[in-house]
């Protein structure tokens, strides 16, 4: 079965970090770019982070950028996000998602449940 | 940055025709990717490179991109597409990044 699992969620203090996690399985995880997505409560869709297949080439939203960092190990089929000085407004539900192509911009075919963030003291 | 605009709602009875516009400068230029969720559940791709449907994905799904609207249409509408739906580009002007629109929730009446 193709999916993506993530994990890593859970109750943080802002200023603190943590790191998401996202397990591949069913597909040939190293032919594609991988993105984070998160959504907060109540709130649309928010990219947050995208690496191609190779991690030639990362990219990142503003609001997440010198804070958070995208990094994948294709031999594991994971990708992680290291989220650092966590804001109230980093509170959210996070996705990752796989592309259709091996480097961003071709659309989200699979995505996994989400793994909930929340920032609060 | 990028502003993909989309109306907060749609209403259509059952057997009529949704059209979700999602407005951007120049957004035929590009390409665009529409997605449904469901409370609770994670998107769904539904239609890819404008107007492309995945495996699975009803033929009712069709999506169309011009000048500075795309537009997803849902025909012979059904009540499981109640639903939140967002456009999605690839922005690469400047530092490449995605952008989704700002979602429109489906009712069907």
């Amino acid at each position: 079965e193709v999916q993506l699992v993530e994990s890593g969620g859970g109750l943080v203090q802002p200023g603190r970090s943590l790191r998401l996690s996202c397990v591949a399985s069913g597909f040939t995880f190293d032919d594609y770019a991988i993105h984070w997505v998160r959504q907060a409560p109540g709130k649309g869709l928010e990219w947050v982070s995208s690496i191609n297949w190779n991690s030639a080439t990362i990219n990142y939203a503003d609001s997440v950028k010198g804070r958070f960092t995208i990094s994948r190990d294709n031999a594991k089929n994971s990708l992680y996000l290291q989220m650092s000085s966590l804001r109230p407004e980093d509170a959210a539900v996070y996705y990752c998602a796989k592309d259709r192509g091996s480097n961003p911009g071709h659309g989200c075919d699979i995505w996994g449940q989400g793994t909930k963030v929340s920032v609060s003291s | 940055s990028y502003v993909l605009t989309q109306p907060p709602s749609l209403s259509v009875a059952p057997g009529g025709t949704a059209k979700i516009t999602c407005g951007g400068d120049n957004i035929g230029d590009t390409v665009v990717h529409w997605y449904q969720q469901k409370p609770g559940q994670a998107p769904v791709l539904v239609i890819y490179y404008d107007s492309d449907r995945p495996s699975g994905i009803p033929a009712r799904f069709s999506g169309s991109n011009s000048g500075n609207t795309a537009t997803l249409t849902i025909s012979s509408v059904a009540a499981g597409d109640e639903a939140d739906y967002y456009c999605q580009v690839w922005d690469t002007s400047g530092d490449h990044r995605g952008v989704f629109g700002t979602g429109t929730k489906v009712t069907v009446l």
